[in-house]
């Protein structure tokens, strides 16, 4: 039973270009959160999804962010027009039900 | 009322001995207290979780106290290990109604176990 899959697992985008992280959940599991950790800090939350649905995204910045959890396929996390300060590392968890469990290796994003 | 407070920011234990590290929550909804342990380059990865109803939950060498009353948790490492040696994360949340899944993480721990 594979874990949280997360790819790319490093991303290398310039000011101004659009990122995408994707996330394949643990199989069985229809919950998915993202996480955005910054050097040294703890993580924070962002979004949370059911399948097709948006559950909680009161920790996603107003503009430039969007996450979706379709139907069939993993979970994007969009980033537009990426600036410096999106530099962090994005962690994708997953669960049947409840709090997240288990989290993915993570993507790191470096914003030139 | 959403922070969840972690210290000691790093912890230096000697190979066998115990390493403490504390949290405490503002929150009286939150009803689920995990914790994460993350190596270097990794994902956070979940080590043992407790729920209010208890006091003390024990996994091998893990350990978390709860103290619902002053909104404490902690992690007790027995006998601690070089391989422990890692940023432990405690955490904070809702399982039943309101934001499901939604956790607070404490800013993490760094634990170094000297041989």
């Amino acid at each position: 039973n594979a874990g949280v899959m997360q790819n790319p697992r490093h991303l290398v985008r310039r000011r101004g270009q659009e990122a995408r992280l994707r996330c394949s959940p643990m199989k069985g599991h229809s919950h998915v959160y993202w996480y955005r950790q910054l050097p040294e800090e703890g993580l924070k939350f962002m979004v949370y999804l059911q399948k097709e649905n948006i559950i909680d995204e009161s920790g996603m910045p107003k503009e430039r962010f969007s996450a979706e959890f379709p139907k069939e396929g993993p979970s994007i996390l969009r980033i537009q027009q990426v600036v410096r300060g999106d530099s962090a590392a994005y962690f994708c968890a997953s669960s049947h039900s409840g709090a997240a469990g288990f989290f993915g290796p993570g993507t790191r994003l470096t914003v030139l | 009322q959403q922070q969840v407070k972690q210290s000691p920011q790093s912890l230096i234990v000697q190979k066998g001995g115990i390493s403490i590290i504390n949290c405490a929550y503002e929150n009286t909804a939150f009803d689920y207290f995990p914790w994460y342990q993350q190596f270097p380059g990794k994902g956070p990865a979940l080590l043992i979780a407790i729920r209010p109803d208890v006091s003390e939950k024990k996994e091998g060498r893990f350990t978390i106290s709860f103290n619902k009353s002053a909104k404490q948790f902690s992690l007790h490492i027995m006998d601690s290990q070089p391989g422990d040696s890692a940023t432990y994360f405690c955490a904070a949340g809702r399982l039943l109604g309101g934001s499901q899944g939604n956790l607070i993480f404490g800013k993490g721990t760094k634990l170094s176990v000297k041989p």
